[in-house]
């Protein structure tokens, strides 16, 4: 699976759109894009995925770069709630378990 | 709430003991999938398990073993525990067969604290 490279920590004022990059330059064809958040010590939530175009769905949005290497996690209206760590996960569609990097820790700022 | 249930939530211990961890799927999830987190190691995949059958194991020493029942709930039994066993694990569920999507959904975890 390939690597990914996430900045350690990011802060995004409440009511803004918390914006988190992720760099997988050494992705392949076959590899998918995902993201989880983990909200202190609770079970890691599954965000978005998406192989090459951009998706929506009712938590955020994903912006994949045509070259596929890097993408962006689009938060669009930050909460305190959204204070987490996230991650970027690139996976293949047949393997099995995630492996977690150590992710971006996301502070939202009241 | 993801659907996915574990037991206990805390679990306290000696060193040399077995534990056996326990978890129950959302409905009509095939797939279950242990994690390891423990602030030095981070998250780590440990085993998975589709319908019953072993799928394909991390980094999941020889000390500890899983299994998935009929009724599709999965136990982690972790023997001959160690100060460095003392973590939170993770257990996950999915719909699809392995591989076919890692959409996973995460159980709120049991915490082990050997002593």
């Amino acid at each position: 699976d390939a690597k990914t490279t996430q900045p350690t920590s990011m802060d995004c004022a409440e009511g803004r759109a918390a914006n988190l990059p992720c760099n997988h330059s050494t992705i392949s064809g076959n590899e998918y894009v995902y993201w989880y958040r983990q909200i202190h010590s609770q079970g890691p939530q599954y965000i978005i995925h998406g192989l090459k175009n951009n998706e929506t769905n009712e938590m955020a949005s994903l912006i994949i770069t045509e070259d596929r290497k890097s993408s962006t996690l689009i938060l669009p209206h930050a909460t305190l709630r959204d204070t987490a760590v996230y991650y970027c996960i690139v996976i293949r569609g047949g393997a099995d378990g995630l492996t977690f990097g150590k992710g971006t820790h996301l502070i939202i700022q009241p | 709430d993801s659907g996915v249930t574990q037991t206990p939530k805390h679990l306290i211990t000696a060193t040399g003991q077995r534990v056996t961890l326990r978890c129950s799927p959302r409905s009509g999830d095939l797939s279950v999938y242990w994690y390891q987190q423990s602030l030095d190691q981070g998250l780590q995949f440990l085993i998975h398990y589709y319908n019953g059958e072993e799928r394909a194991k991390g980094n999941i020493l020889e000390r500890f073993s899983a299994q998935q029942f009929p009724d599709l709930h999965s136990e982690l039994n972790l023997s001959s525990l160690e100060l460095g066993d003392s973590a939170l694990y993770f257990c996950a569920s999915s719909v699809a067969p392995a591989g076919k999507h890692n959409e996973q959904f995460f159980g709120p975890g049991t915490r082990l604290t050997v002593l």
